[in-house]
């Protein structure tokens, strides 16, 4: 079974800084997916990026970007020019390669990062 | 506008009730699922579909059920079998190709069993 730890339960950073979140994953897979997802006092989750494990190649999103370290099963969510919005619960998310609909997304117990003004 | 849909917003039982959660998609997806969050954990699956008439247990389905006889409507039931029903609870969809196998998620309901 995959597993999906998120080591940082509380973050807080100035306004405009920049913010790393970490996430680590434990897999014996070889394909599959990450995500990061966003979610703010709305509780609505939003989805920030997204990362195929076969690309080697990091994915950026505007201010945010990813750090995927395949081999040592990491994947940091780099938060750039922080903004007040940014203020939310942060979840890592793993999702095996399977036929449509089999996929299940695990997640962490997520970040919850407070931008100062 | 498309989207998801989830109602009620909050939601309160008696323990011992069984209560149904509605979740209603308008984007022509095919595949539901539904996902319980509790403080301070992350998303757990508890059941999900793949197309009409057709699910599967999630990774804790004791206590629920669902069905799925319309391609647009995944509605939940939380049985007095569930026995700590207290929780917020998520429907999400994904369409079958494309969007690089992103779920939508609605806006949850949340549900607190007295």
């Amino acid at each position: 079974a995959q597993t999906v730890t998120q080591s940082q339960p509380e973050m807080s950073v100035q306004e405009a800084e920049t913010v790393t979140l970490s996430c680590t994953y434990d897999t014996s897979e070889n394909n599959y997916y990450l995500f990061w997802y966003k979610q703010p006092p709305s509780r609505q989750m939003i989805l920030v990026i997204r990362q195929e494990a076969y690309k080697q190649q990091n994915a950026t999103e505007n201010r945010f970007s990813v750090n995927f370290q395949k081999a040592a099963k990491s994947f940091s969510l780099k938060i750039s020019d922080s903004q007040l919005g940014d203020t939310a619960m942060y979840f890592c998310a793993f999702m095996k390669h399977l036929s449509f609909g089999n996929e299940k997304l695990t997640f962490g117990t997520g970040t919850r990062l407070t931008i100062i003004p | 506008d498309g989207g998801i849909t989830q109602s009620p917003k909050y939601l309160f039982r008696k323990e011992g009730q069984n209560v149904t959660l509605s979740c209603e998609q308008n984007l022509n997806h095919d595949a539901m699922y539904w996902y319980r969050q509790d403080p301070g954990q992350g998303l757990r699956l508890i059941y999900y579909s793949q197309i009409v008439n057709d699910f599967q247990k999630g990774d804790i389905a004791e206590g629920y059920s669902v069905s799925r006889e319309k391609k647009e409507s995944f509605p939940l039931t939380v049985t007095s079998a569930q026995k700590n029903p207290t929780a917020f609870y998520l429907c999400a969809s994904r369409r079958r190709e494309g969007q690089n196998n992103e779920q939508f998620f609605g806006p949850g309901t949340r549900l607190t069993v007295l």
